[in-house]
């Protein structure tokens, strides 16, 4: 069955670093996601990125953030400088048809700041 | 706004137990509503949806949930768990229009032999 993938699993940084989280979505979906989730809380929206363009962004999703398809197959969250508070699991989701609001996750990246 | 309210963060049963894991969720129109599960150190799996037609719908690992759309509510359920149901259990809504999902705060189910 396919699957959404996500390196690295756990990422270590430190403050001020910039940091580039990967994933690869399932083949043939066309629409991708990232979300996190701070330790405790709920999972959150940060960006959805539809044919090479982010289509919706939360207020969390800061001139700190980025997002890339830099090719056919993998999608890449980019952090620019690293805070203490951007520690959390990243989460990245895929969707394959336009009316549908099924989303697949990856199994996580947890990054932590020091 | 949308939002989604789980409101036991902790619920323990006893194997063979039966189990309902509340979902409220705050949106003008009929949503598309969706529980995942997500076990220690994995990633978010698809339980079951609901999107129209039948309010009660069925999942895997023998979940279903049903939509009231009265009480604005989908609930969990599982006539008899399984050690293996332990985990964390999110109820997320997907917007119309919107291309996110709208979590709630999850429950963790912890199991008691």
């Amino acid at each position: 069955e396919p699957e959404v993938t996500q390196t690295p699993s756990h990422q270590v940084t430190q403050m001020g670093q910039e940091v580039i989280l990967r994933c690869v979505p399932i083949s043939n979906h066309l629409y991708f996601y990232w979300y996190r989730q701070i330790l405790g809380q709920k999972v959150e929206f940060l960006v959805s990125f539809y044919n090479n363009e982010i289509s919706e962004k939360s207020e969390i999703f800061d001139d700190q953030f980025s997002v890339e398809r830099p090719d056919g197959s993998n999608f890449t969250l980019k952090i620019r400088s690293t805070k203490l508070e951007d520690s959390a699991m990243y989460f990245c989701a895929s969707k394959g048809q336009t009316f549908s609001y099924e989303q697949y996750f990856g199994p996580g990246t947890r990054l932590t700041v020091t | 706004a949308q939002s989604v309210t789980q409101p036991d963060i902790h619920i323990t049963v006893s194997e063979g137990a039966s189990l309902e894991l509340r979902c409220n969720y705050s949106y003008g129109a009929t949503p598309y509503l969706f529980w995942y599960v997500q076990s220690p150190g994995q990633g978010l799996q698809l339980l079951l949806k609901y999107f129209s037609g039948d309010t009660l719908v069925q999942g895997i690992k023998g979940f279903e949930a049903e939509f009231k759309r009265s009480q604005s509510s989908f609930n969990l359920r599982k006539p008899s768990v399984h050690w293996s149901d332990a985990a964390e259990y999110f109820c997320a809504v997907g917007i119309q229009g919107a291309q996110k999902l709208v979590f709630g705060q999850g429950t963790r189910l912890t199991i008691n032999p």
